[in-house]
């Protein structure tokens, strides 16, 4: 069935360091691809998404880029913040379905 | 325009009493998602609804679990006669009337239910 795996975490950076979460997924059909974001004591936010390959989402300095050839969505950030600090999921979702598949998410920690 | 709201924020329950958690989706959506977050996973889809209609529950465990999408009211995820093992965050999330799939969801702020 679908899947979605994502890097383990915590990742613990420096502020301003870059940032680069790994999602890989494999799915029989077309997904949409999304990355969500959990603030301690919060719900899911929706950060950022894309389509089809090759589109990229952005969304308050993070990117993502919807590789279909290494069946990927990695997260980046080019300088992290420590109000970045939360749990970042990727998720999918198969054309013409309703269920989002989620990875098990990775938590970010940025030191001042 | 409020969102998808849920409440209570968090529940706590001792083994074998009753967990009500209700969501109320965002104005003009008729379908609404229940997901479960167990402690260091992922969500995980539960169930989907349309007003007055289980859609889908291929997700929801076979026994001591319900889900309701009255006509009036909110949609109410019930839990029978909880163990530690229901200890989790509950998600629900909405979408509004169209074909199926065709729209993203819309996710609320969870309820956390412990079990002690």
């Amino acid at each position: 069935g679908d899947s979605v795996t994502q890097m383990e975490g915590p990742v613990t950076l420096s502020e301003e360091a870059f940032l680069t979460i790994n999602c890989t997924y494999t799915a029989t059909g077309y997904p949409s691809l999304f990355w969500y974001v959990q603030y301690p004591g919060e719900g899911l936010q929706l950060l950022l998404k894309a389509t089809k390959a090759d589109d990229k989402g952005s969304n308050k300095g993070f990117e993502a880029t919807y590789r279909k050839e290494t069946t990927s969505f990695h997260l980046e950030k080019g300088s992290v913040q420590v109000s970045d600090s939360a749990v970042y999921f990727c998720a999918l979702r198969t054309s013409g379905t309703y269920k989002y598949i989620f990875g098990t998410g990775t938590r970010l920690k940025v030191l001042a | 325009n409020a969102g998808v709201m849920q409440n209570p924020r968090h529940l706590v329950r001792r083994r074998g009493q009753e967990a009500r958690l209700r969501c109320s989706p965002m104005k003009g959506h008729s379908h609404v998602y229940w997901y479960r977050q167990l402690p260091e996973e992922g969500l995980k889809f539960m169930v989907y609804l349309q007003k007055e209609n289980i859609i889908d529950e291929s997700g929801m465990p076979k026994e001591r679990f319900s889900a309701e999408f009255p006509k009036e009211g909110p949609s109410i995820l019930r839990i029978q006669q909880v163990v530690r093992g229901d200890s989790a965050a509950y998600f629900c999330a909405s979408s509004p009337p169209g074909t199926m799939g065709s729209y993203e969801q819309y996710f609320g702020p969870g309820t956390r239910l412990t079990v002690t």
